[in-house]
């Protein structure tokens, strides 16, 4: 089965600076990933996603990565701000597949 | 529309005993799922369905049941809860097909002592 790879499991920032969290996965088949974020006490909430047939797709502030050959995407979010503060989880789940793979998740913090 | 509810928030059961943790949508979307959620090991699936009478087992379904009876509602039993099933548990629910975006609930927070 799939496995994903989530790192760092923490990541501390000063507002205003870059923060990158980096994932693998194992499964070639896989071709959608998206990532969601998660505030205390609430469920994950869905705040990109990139398909296989792209490389690069920006919203705003955040961004996401894929390299298909090395089997690895990434979220960037810059300018971060507190509000950004939160736990972040990359998935992984092959073609009209119906089983999401999760990374263990990082937790961002955004020092003010 | 109020989303995806579950109930209850806050469960704590003795080894040996029953439950059964409630998740309700009102998008009537096909496909729903629990999670559990651990920490450092991300969300894993217990079980899901795509639809009302359909049933299928994820990643970690031992020592849980499910059943689907209506669009709407997907519970999660646990027969003989042990330790080993504290966590926090997610259900979560979207359009069949494709990929979609999934729905999570707010969470059941639940400890076996």
């Amino acid at each position: 089965g799939e496995n994903v790879e989530q790192h760092p499991s923490t990541l501390s920032v000063q507002e205003g600076d870059s923060a990158v969290i980096k994932c693998t996965y194992s499964d070639s088949a896989s071709n959608y990933f998206p990532w969601y974020k998660q505030e205390l006490g609430k469920g994950p909430q869905l705040i990109i996603d990139i398909r296989s047939n792209v490389g690069e797709k920006k919203d705003q502030r955040i961004a996401v990565t894929l390299n298909k050959t090395a089997k690895h995407f990434s979220l960037h979010i810059t300018e971060t701000q507190p509000e950004d503060s939160a736990v972040y989880f990359c998935a992984a789940s092959r073609r009209a597949g119906n089983m999401l793979t999760f990374g263990g998740g990082t937790r961002l913090m955004v020092k003010p | 529309n109020a989303g995806v509810t579950q109930t209850p928030k806050f469960q704590v059961l003795k080894t040996g005993q029953s439950m059964t943790l409630q998740c309700a949508q009102d998008m009537n979307h096909e496909y729903m799922s629990w999670y559990r959620q651990d920490p450092g090991m991300g969300l894993r699936l217990i079980h899901y369905s795509v639809g009302a009478g359909i049933t299928d087992q994820g990643e970690v379904p031992n020592g849980y049941n499910v059943s689907r009876s209506t669009t709407e509602d997907f519970p999660l039993r646990l027969l003989s809860a042990a330790p080993s099933q504290t966590s926090v548990y997610f259900c979560a629910s979207r359009i069949l097909g494709g990929h979609n975006e999934q729905y999570f609930g707010p969470g059941t927070r639940l400890t076996v002592t």
